[in-house]
């Protein structure tokens, strides 16, 4: 088992770029989920997907952030454009089913954005 | 609504310290409560779990009993080494929710 594989692991982009963020989920895991963590907020929710579906986006900070998951293996974080207060470090997760008592997340190692 | 405490940190302590970090929550039902862990440089991976009250989770040393009468969910370890240097995440799930309450971390820095 891979786990849950993010890219690029380090991000350096100047304010105004596009950036995209990267997560292949463990296989069979029907839930992914969008954190970003900075030392001021600790960890935010941004967006959960449930079978390639967004279920819940109202973590995510403003229009310029969006998420896609056009397939079960791939989804993607895009924040456009970029600006220096997105600097921090973004983690995919995934569960099978995190309802299921005693189910946990699966993170990945991250991508930590700096924004110049 | 439903929310995890945890105490403040850092925490700093000697090798071979017991440690202790507590967290309590607030919930309508009965969740499952799990304690992650953040290496440097890595993102959370499951520590241990509980899932109803009074269940003892365990793992590499590490401790936490679902305690139902307090809502609380602290844990413990009786020898502290170097390598428990790491961020502790507190969080709880609901068996019919699919989101995680997370708390906000405790730095745990442990000295030679």
């Amino acid at each position: 088992d891979a786990g849950v594989i993010q890219s690029p692991r380090h991000e350096v982009t100047e304010m105004g770029q596009e950036v995209t963020l990267r997560c292949k989920p463990i296989s069979g895991h029907d839930y992914l989920f969008w954190y970003r963590q900075t030392m001021m907020r600790g960890l935010e929710l941004l967006i959960y997907f449930n079978n390639n579906v967004p279920i819940d986006d109202s973590g995510m900070p403003e229009d310029r952030f969006s998420a896609k998951m056009p397939n079960a293996s791939f989804s993607t974080l895009k924040i456009q454009p970029s600006e220096p207060r997105d600097s921090a470090v973004y983690f995919c997760a995934s569960s099978p089913y995190p309802g299921t008592p005693g189910s946990p997340l699966h993170f990945g190692n991250g991508t930590r954005l700096t924004v110049t | 609504g439903d929310s995890v405490t945890q105490m403040e940190g850092p925490v700093t302590l000697s090798e071979e310290a017991f440690l202790t970090i507590n967290c309590t929550y607030t919930a309508t039902g009965y969740p499952s409560l799990f304690w992650y862990v953040q290496y440097p440089g890595e993102g959370l991976q499951l520590l241990l779990k509980a899932t109803k009250a009074d269940d003892k989770g365990s793992n590499k040393g590490f401790e936490a009993t679902y305690r139902k009468e307090t809502t609380s969910f602290h844990l413990e370890k009786g020898s502290v080494q170097v390598s428990d240097s790491a961020v502790y995440f507190c969080a709880l799930t609901y068996s019919s929710a699919s989101k995680i309450i997370f708390g906000s971390g405790t730095r745990l820095s442990i000295r030679p």
